[in-house]
Order: C-alpha cells, then sequence, then structure tokens
C-alpha cells in the first residue's frame, strides 16, 4: 500500500510566522510531489510541485524535498489568516505501468490573527 | 479556458435512488479522475478513465459504482441504490497526456442522502 503521511494537525501559528507542514511517503519509487490547499467546502487548490532534492521557492511558499529520508515539507512565510485552510500533500508514482497520485489526509493550519 | 466542470455542485438523494455526477475536463486534457472525501478525511482515489476506457477502477467500490468517459461529452460518475454512507464530496481531476504537473480539480459534487 502505497501511502502519503501527514499530521492532520491542527496547527495553530500566529500571523506574521512561519508556518511549517510536513510530509512523509512510503514509495520510493514516487517521483514528484504536490502540495495543494483546501479552504473548508471547496475544491483543492494546486500550489506547489516539486521533483527535485532540495527547495523550491513560489512568493511566501517553499517546497523542500529529500528523496533519501522520503520526506516533503512546505513553509509558509509571513503568515497570513487567509492561510488558514487545510493543505494536502501528495506523491505521483509509476503504478500498473501509469502515473498515479495519491493524497494524505491532509494538515489543518491556523493562522491566528 | 473553462476549468474542470463538475456539475450538480449539490445533490440530494433518497436512500435507493440513483445518483448521476458529471464532469466535463479541462480543454486538452484527456485523462480524467474520481476522487471522493469524506467529512473530515482525505482524497480517496475512485477511478482514473481516459477516453472510452477505464484505465484503473482500483478504488472503487465492487456493487453499486459505475464510471465512463465516453467518445463525446462528460465523464459521469453513477451511483445506483444509494446508501447514508455514499453522502460525501466527489471531486472530478484531469490532466493532459504525459503531464508531470499535478492534476487540476473541479468545484466537486456534494451529494447528500436522506
Amino acid at each position: 500500500q502505497k501511502e502519503v503521511e501527514q499530521n492532520s494537525g491542527p496547527l495553530s501559528v500566529p500571523e506574521g510566522a512561519i508556518a511549517s507542514l510536513n510530509c512523509t511517503y512510503s514509495d520510493r519509487g514516487s517521483q514528484s510531489f504536490f502540495w495543494y490547499r483546501q479552504y473548508s467546502g471547496k475544491s483543492p487548490e494546486l500550489i506547489m510541485f516539486i521533483y527535485s532534492n532540495g527547495d523550491k521557492e513560489d512568493g511566501r511558499f517553499t517546497a523542500q524535498l529529500n528523496k533519501a529520508s522520503q520526506y516533503v515539507s512546505l513553509l509558509i512565510r509571513d503568515s497570513q489568516p487567509s492561510d488558514s485552510a487545510t493543505y494536502l500533500c501528495a506523491a505521483r508514482s509509476l503504478s500498473g505501468g501509469y502515473q498515479k497520485v495519491t493524497f494524505g489526509t491532509g494538515t489543518k493550519l491556523q493562522v491566528i490573527p | 479556458n473553462a476549468g474542470v466542470m463538475q456539475n450538480p455542485r449539490h445533490l440530494v438523494r433518497r436512500r435507493g435512488q440513483e445518483a448521476r455526477l458529471r464532469c466535463s475536463p479541462m480543454k486538452g486534457h484527456s485523462h480524467v479522475y474520481w476522487y471522493r472525501q469524506l467529512p473530515e478525511e482525505g482524497l480517496k482515489f475512485m477511478v482514473y478513465l481516459q477516453k472510452e476506457n477505464i484505465i484503473d477502477e482500483s478504488g472503487m467500490p465492487k456493487e453499486r459504482f459505475s464510471a465512463e468517459f465516453p467518445k463525446e461529452g462528460p465523464s459521469i460518475l453513477r451511483i445506483q441504490q444509494v446508501v447514508r454512507g455514499d453522502s460525501a464530496a466527489y471531486f472530478c481531476a484531469s490532466s493532459p497526456l504525459g503531464s508531470v504537473r499535478g492534476y487540476t480539480f473541479g468545484s466537486g459534487t456534494r451529494l447528500t442522502v436522506v
């Protein structure tokens, strides 16, 4: 069973702080990784993807990948109340001859004003 | 350029009725994926389809659920004889052939079984 694990939270951070969201995956063959943001009652929205070891930055968001440790993280700098949402980590791997994306259960982030 | 279109947004069915959920992928996308999300839970893969082909249905319950993606028209997720446990949000996502990026999700259909 190929799994993506996340702490369900909630993770509470004060406004302006750095929020750190973590994710581990079990399939060493996973090739690329995604972070989706999902507001309550809404659909998931892709905010970052990464496929090389190291860091990838986009505005206030930084995705980090460590394939040796099978670990993915998302850092949100200068957290805002509007960042309060559930963040889903996902991994893409080859399964049955095609690419398949497996999602974690999500971490709920609360940014306190 | 419209995104992934799902309808209806909300669907209420009585126990034993049929539910039909529709998904039109983004223009140029040939792959469709259906996911189910129970309240306060994560996204669970159900089925992956290409035009006229079911590629992977390993996440579909063995009974009452079926999916299709015909040559013309939207993809359809069909649930027969619905039960209360089918109440959930059903999301459709699409991607183009060979894409390494993530999926684009539709706005979902919230199914409530009363």
